[in-house]
């Protein structure tokens, strides 16, 4: 089952505007990571925050993270024609080390955002 | 470097068949993951490996068998394939989970474009 839910699932803009998404979770995290897709293609990282983390900013992206919501969104400025694409969040459920190291992503199913010329 | 590389990219195949899908990194990763992307399913991940001869079950697991030999390569294989095996396949690979310095950052391939009729 999904772990993290993206809203909303399309998200149609004007070059030069700001794109928001946001991404809903069930579980506790340790971090939360947001990928994104252009069509044809595989799923590129964009950014990492962790759960002690409630913003970060990498060029003209910034995730913030509200763990007492269980949320995060992903805002892109000034958006531009090359940021149409599928944008995913990833979770890693927290789990407890054992003695033993099991890591594995679990994706939502995405906004598709397009930014028109 | 190449990353993460698929093979082959497009296969068609008729109900029964069987076939393999090859899944090579060259970053000396450890963990490495099979998912299967649908319309409006997201990403869902088939079986992942955490180290050479090593791999688990996923949220998909039935109808898929994989193996892991080298720590290079992980092999999706289908047995009988099925029309609901119809879906394009990613395979990724990181460093390990989220112990530092690792971000935890999944390295995507291409995908595989598989179709069963």
């Amino acid at each position: 089952s999904q772990q993290g839910e993206e809203d909303p699932q399309a998200l149609s803009i004007q070059e030069g505007e700001n794109a928001t998404m946001n991404c809903s979770y069930k579980t506790s995290i340790n971090n939360l990571q947001w990928y994104r897709q252009n069509s044809g293609r595989g799923l590129v990282h964009l950014i990492l925050i962790r759960s002690n983390e409630r913003e970060k900013h990498s060029g003209r992206l910034r995730v913030t993270l509200d763990t007492s919501k269980k949320s995060s969104s992903l805002l892109i400025t000034a958006s531009r024609a090359a940021d149409t694409a599928s944008y995913f969040c990833a979770t890693d459920a927290f789990r407890s080390h054992s003695g033993g190291s099991n890591y594995k992503l679990t994706f939502g199913k995405g906004t598709l955002l397009t930014v028109n010329p | 470097n190449a990353g993460v590389t698929q093979t082959p990219k497009f296969r068609v195949l008729k109900t029964g068949q069987s076939m393999t899908l090859l899944c090579a990194q060259d970053m000396n990763h450890e963990y490495m993951y099979w998912y299967r992307q649908d319309p409006g399913m997201g990403l869902r991940l088939i079986h992942y490996s955490v180290g050479e001869g090593t791999t688990a079950k996923g949220e998909v697991p039935d109808g898929y068998n994989v193996s892991r030999l080298k720590k290079q390569n992980f092999l999706l294989g289908l047995e009988s394939a099925a029309p609901s095996q119809t879906s394009v396949y990613f395979c990724a690979s990181s460093y390990s989970g989220t112990l530092a310095p690792n971000t935890g950052e999944l390295f995507f391939g291409e995908g595989s474009r598989l179709t069963v009729l």
